[in-house]
């Protein structure tokens, strides 16, 4: 069955960067996009960004451009989503969804705190 | 980008009664091959999205059909018929039809009376 696993918690500190990993099983990888999501702390869904990653074409929100970088090592299957200049307001749980939206990783804490 | 809104955001219900949580989109979600692409998730406290409603009206594998969708063009509803405890969470949807950029209502947060 399609699994998305995420890489474990992190806590960075404001102006830090963190990348969160994605590793995706069950399906061919290079055929489904895979899309980013994250949720702050009693917050809604909020949409980040998409990764093709068959080809490492990317599209992003344009609140994270500029601050956000989304990769794929077709090789491990992988999905990659960086996110630099770490302030307070993005602490948030951070997932990975594949393209059709059927499937969700299990979801990344990343807290940022001095 | 499109925006969806939700109504109502908080939903107190009666166990064993129905619910019933509306959506619009700030433009038509009627995709160029025909179909629309709203769809509806389940967040349970510290879990992750579970889609539920697929394409306005198609139950996920394994979801109760006390859960129903329905809706056209910009107006969608979901509703369950009879309220069961496990029902308890926040209650999203999203449109997939603009799928480079996924926009999400605000949520419903459904609990027990």
């Amino acid at each position: 069955q399609v699994q998305l696993v995420q890489s474990g918690a992190e806590v960075k500190k404001p102006g830090a960067s963190v990348k969160v990993s994605c590793k995706a099983s069950g399906y061919t990888f290079t055929s489904y996009y895979m899309h980013w999501v994250r949720q702050a702390p009693g917050q809604g869904l909020e949409w980040m960004g998409i990764i093709n990653p068959s080809g490492g074409s990317t599209s992003y929100a344009q609140k994270f451009q500029g601050r956000v970088t989304m990769t794929r090592d077709t090789s491990t299957s992988t999905v990659y989503m960086e996110l630099s200049s770490l302030r307070s307001e993005d602490t948030a749980v951070y997932y990975c969804a594949r393209e059709d939206s059927s499937d969700w990783g299990q979801g990344t804490l990343v807290t940022v705190s001095s | 980008d499109v925006v969806m809104t939700q109504s109502p955001l908080s939903l107190p219900v009666t166990l064993g009664q129905p619910a019933s949580i509306s959506c619009r989109s700030s433009q038509s979600l009627v995709y160029s091959d025909g179909n629309t692409y709203l769809n509806w998730f389940q967040q349970r406290p510290g879990q992750s999205p579970r889609r539920l409603i697929y394409k306005v009206s198609n139950r996920d594998s394994g979801v109760p059909d006390r859960f129903s969708g329905s809706g056209s063009g910009t107006d969608f509803t979901l509703k369950i018929s009879r309220v069961e405890a496990e029902d308890v969470g926040v209650y999203y949807c999203m449109q997939g039809t603009h799928w480079l950029r996924w926009t999400f209502g605000q949520g419903t947060k459904v609990e027990i009376k």
